[in-house]
């Protein structure tokens, strides 16, 4: 069965530092996402990715965030200068675009030390 | 803002028992989802409700959306360890193609 692949499933960087978490979404879909889960907390929805081109973001999503598909089957999310408060669990999901079923990763865990 | 309530939070209970997960807001959604979350792992879907009033079943667990579609239940029957887990309800409106999430509902089911 398709399914939306991560890596790396455990980051651990140093404040300030760069992080680029990767994700290969479902082949066939067209609709791309990241979510992040601070530990003990909800699912907040970051950035959706059209396209080629952002169609939502939420206000977490900062100028030091960015989200790129550089090529025909990668969806990346950087941060540019890591916050200790970026620490969470960072979830990428693909879509169709119908009816708004989106499949989820099985995320990458990043550690602001 | 929309906002997805979940409750309860936390439920512990014995096998066999039957149990109803609610999830709650004051704003519609065009369709609801409902996902399950392993720790360590991404949230796996469980179902979608699209229409008011509409009710889904899998296997022991039945869904429900709200006649106004602001609500929905998860209601499972006689209760296995394996249905042990984290409840995500999420909302989507059209033309808005973000997830809201629910607060979660942890599940323990007790042999």
């Amino acid at each position: 069965e398709p399914e939306v692949t991560q890596t790396p499933s455990h980051q651990v960087t140093q404040m300030g530092q760069e992080v680029i978490l990767r994700c290969v979404p479902i082949s066939n879909h067209l609709y791309f996402y990241w979510y992040r889960q601070i530990l003990g907390q909800k699912v907040e929805f970051l950035v959706s990715f059209y396209n080629n081109e952002i169609s939502e973001k939420s206000e977490i999503f900062d100028d030091q965030f960015s989200v790129e598909r550089p090529d025909g089957s990668n969806f990346t999310l950087k941060i540019r200068s890591t916050k200790l408060e970026d620490s969470a669990m960072y979830f990428c999901a693909s879509s169709t675009g119908q009816k708004n079923i989106q499949y989820f990763g099985a995320g990458t865990r990043l550690s602001v030390l | 803002t929309q906002l997805l309530e979940q409750s309860p939070q936390f439920l512990s209970i014995q096998e066999g028992e039957n149990l109803t997960v609610y999830c709650n807001s004051s704003s519609v959604f065009s369709s609801l989802q409902w996902y399950r979350q392993e720790p360590g792992e991404g949230p796996v879907l469980l179902v979608t409700v699209v229409t008011g009033g509409e009710v889904k079943k899998l296997k022991r667990l039945t869904f429900q959306f709200g006649d106004a579609r602001k609500d929905s239940s998860l209601h499972i029957t006689a209760a296995q360890p394996g249905d042990t887990g984290l409840y995500l309800c999420a909302g989507a409106n059209f033309g808005n193609e973000k997830l809201t999430f629910g607060t979660g509902t942890r599940l323990t089911i007790i042999p």
